[in-house]
């Protein structure tokens, strides 16, 4: 099975409105760590967002936030108010494990959001 | 340095040839990771370092595959014998309590 899952191959949103990619996951880990990277056409993965598995809250970072049902096993990335610079691929990855910094992320296989003016 | 640096920026191999891929990683920052990502997909791990020493090595497709860190800090990721299936982006990442910091990649193309 896969670990994580992006099941929007493509998206394409008018600008300014909100739009909500897709991550489900699956692990039987109690402890994991959930990320969400950019990756713009210079192919560098540029990092948004961090849920942890023991978080309380669900993680908000300016634009960004992070729709985390646990029980589901989703995790989907939020976009308010969407800006042209925001056109790239987005990926879903997934640590295992508590030490920090000391394990391997897992991505997904990627979202393609074109933001149309 | 700032970020993550990652040398060359692109680098055309004929088939057979033995390339060497090189990872500056941001100054202090213990562990150490490289990622292959083939087109239309996502980053897929090779191997990881903690200091010196490779401590995951379990994704390198194979025996060509080699990577070290002799002194805990730059890291060369050395493919031999290159293959077309070889042909991919080679990323690095460092990280230091939590965060990763990837660098721009290298784009391998094998002809």
């Amino acid at each position: 099975a896969q670990k994580i899952t992006q099941t929007q191959p493509g998206m394409f949103v008018q600008e300014k409105e909100a739009v909500t990619l897709d991550c489900t996951y699956d692990t039987s880990d109690p402890s994991y760590g959930l990320f969400w990277y950019k990756q713009p056409s210079s192919g560098e993965m540029i990092f948004l967002i961090y849920q942890g598995s023991y978080d309380q809250q669900n993680a908000t970072e300016g634009r960004y936030s992070l729709n985390f049902q646990k029980a589901r096993k989703s995790a989907n990335l939020v976009i308010s108010a969407s800006q042209l610079g925001d056109s790239a691929m987005y990926f879903c990855a997934m640590r295992e494990g508590s030490n920090f910094g000391n394990e391997k992320l897992t991505f997904g296989t990627g979202t393609r959001l074109t933001i149309i003016p | 340095g700032a970020g993550v640096s990652q040398s060359p920026r692109y680098k055309v191999a004929k088939r057979g040839q033995d390339v060497a891929l090189r990872c500056d990683p941001i100054s202090g920052h213990v562990s150490l990771f490289w990622y292959q990502q083939a087109l239309g997909q996502g980053p897929e791990f090779l191997t990881y370092f903690q200091n010196e020493a490779q401590l995951d090595k379990s994704g390198l497709p194979s025996d060509r595959f080699f990577a070290e860190r002799p002194e805990g800090s730059v890291s060369t990721l050395k493919i031999q014998r290159t293959q077309q299936e070889d042909s991919a982006v080679y990323l690095c990442a460092s990280s230091k309590e939590g965060g990763y910091t990837f660098g721009s990649g290298t784009r391998l193309t094998v002809v």
